[in-house]
């Protein structure tokens, strides 16, 4: 059973791009959280997601941030016109329904130049 | 919304034991998480209580108190490769969402 995968593990943009961030929960499990990371600081949640459903969006940024989590395929973050300031680790985590555990992936590095 | 309040630095010796605190403020409160992460890498799941009292998993233990907000990890025989940042977790509100402190830095010194 393969973990939770993320891609791209690293993505580099420019100011004004598109950058869109994959996350494959691990097999069987329906619920995906996203947060971002910057250097030397905690993990500050961004959303909760079940399959077809945003359940919780309090941490995302009213523009320009978005997120998905389709009946087929990954949870898609998407980070419209992105700004320096957009630049950190953004980590997904999965777990199944009524668990107490989460499980996170590797991470995707946005950097943008 | 969640809160949560944990120290920022730890610095012990290998073989000593250390806690580290967590205090939280919540509404919803369903239980607390502890994570540790290397470097930047992927947080690993290390423990979870929903119920006031220690839960013992071998040299780590971590700790409840609902009626205080508070929680603790507890580490023993530290060894080198403990050195790492530590999350505590709240599982809270309506939603059921995970929401993190700003992490320990646990230095483990020889």
């Amino acid at each position: 059973n393969a973990g939770v995968m993320q891609n791209p593990r690293h993505l580099v943009r420019r100011r004004g791009q598109e950058a869109r961030l994959r996350c494959s929960p691990m097999k069987g499990h329906s619920h995906v959280y996203w947060y971002r990371q910057l250097p030397e600081e905690g993990l500050k949640f961004m959303v909760y997601l079940q399959k077809e459903n945003i359940i919780d969006e309090s941490g995302m940024p009213k523009e320009r941030f978005s997120a998905e989590f389709p009946k087929e395929g990954p949870s898609i973050l998407r980070i419209q016109q992105v700004v320096r300031g957009d630049s950190a680790a953004y980590f997904c985590a999965s777990s199944p329904s009524g668990s107490t555990e989460a499980f996170f992936g590797q991470g995707t590095r946005l950097t943008v130049v | 919304g969640q809160s949560l309040e944990q120290p920022s630095e730890v610095t012990a010796v290998e073989g000593a034991i250390v806690q580290i605190n967590c205090t939280y403020q919540t509404s919803g409160f369903y239980g607390l998480s502890w994570y540790q992460q290397h470097d930047g890498g992927a947080p690993t799941f290390l423990s979870y209580n929903a119920l006031d009292g220690l839960e013992e998993t071998g040299r780590f233990s971590s700790f409840l108190s609902r009626s205080d907000s508070y929680g603790y990890l507890l580490l023993q025989e530290l060894q080198m490769k403990d050195s790492a940042s530590y999350f505590c977790a709240v599982k809270a509100g309506s939603a059921r969402q995970l929401t993190f402190g700003s992490g320990t830095q646990l230095t483990v010194l020889p």
